[in-house]
């Protein structure tokens, strides 16, 4: 049972160059959430989709779109990147808005 | 603005004693609490949690106490064992009845337990 699947594992950028996150889950879960860890700071929540055909605005979704392309998949996309997006992405499920989350590996991501 | 903190960056203690890993948090609205483990390279894993209408949950070695009037909690690991190692993220949610996947983390406590 794979969970959560994100890819690639490992990005590098240029300033304005554009990319999609990929995020899949196995688990049949309704709730998909996008999170970013930067040093000292926790995780902060960017964008979530509370079941398939809808998503909403976490606390830092500037300069991000997302799609949840059908309920295993949630993508998070860069349409021009900054060095201040270099971090760590994080994607995670839940079975409902009351279980806890299930996270991805991770997406290291530089920016330069 | 951190809403949830925790200001321990690391903990250092001897296998078989007691870890305790604290948060505070400044928004009286949170009323689910939960902690994360999280290894080197790997996502975050849900370890425990609370809801604000408790003062203690337990889980084998795992036990979360809440203070709702201090707004703390706190986890304690015991006994603790070489493999806890590991980063801890407090986290909190539920503020207005959001989805309680829409979490506020802490900045996390490195925790090392030696043999």
């Amino acid at each position: 049972n794979a969970g959560v699947t994100q890819t690639p594992k490992f990005q590098v950028l240029k300033t304005g160059q554009s990319m999609t996150l990929q995020c899949a889950q196995d688990m049949n879960h309704n709730s998909m959430y996008w999170y970013r860890q930067d040093p000292g700071m926790g995780l902060r929540l960017i964008y979530y989709s509370a079941s398939e055909g809808t998503t909403d605005k976490g606390e830092v979704p500037n300069g991000y779109n997302v799609s949840r392309l059908n309920k295993r998949e949630f993508s998070l996309r860069l349409e021009s990147a900054a060095p201040s997006q270099t971090s760590v992405y994080f994607c995670a499920s839940s079975e409902s808005d009351e279980a806890p989350l299930h996270f991805g590996n991770g997406t290291r991501l530089t920016v330069t | 603005d951190q809403q949830v903190k925790q200001n321990s960056p690391s903990l250092s203690v001897q296998e078989g004693r007691i870890s305790i890993l604290n948060c505070d948090y400044t928004n009286s609205m949170f009323d689910y609490f939960l902690w994360y483990k999280k290894y080197p390279a790997e996502g975050p894993t849900f370890l425990i949690s609370i809801s604000s209408i408790k003062d203690k949950n337990e889980d084998g070695r795992f036990t979360v106490f809440l203070n709702k009037s201090a707004k703390h909690l706190s986890l304690h690991i015991v006994p603790s064992q070489p493999g806890d190692s590991a980063v801890y993220f407090c986290a909190a949610s539920g503020v207005g009845g959001t989805s309680y996947g829409k979490l506020t983390f802490g900045q996390g406590t490195i925790l090392t337990v030696h043999p």
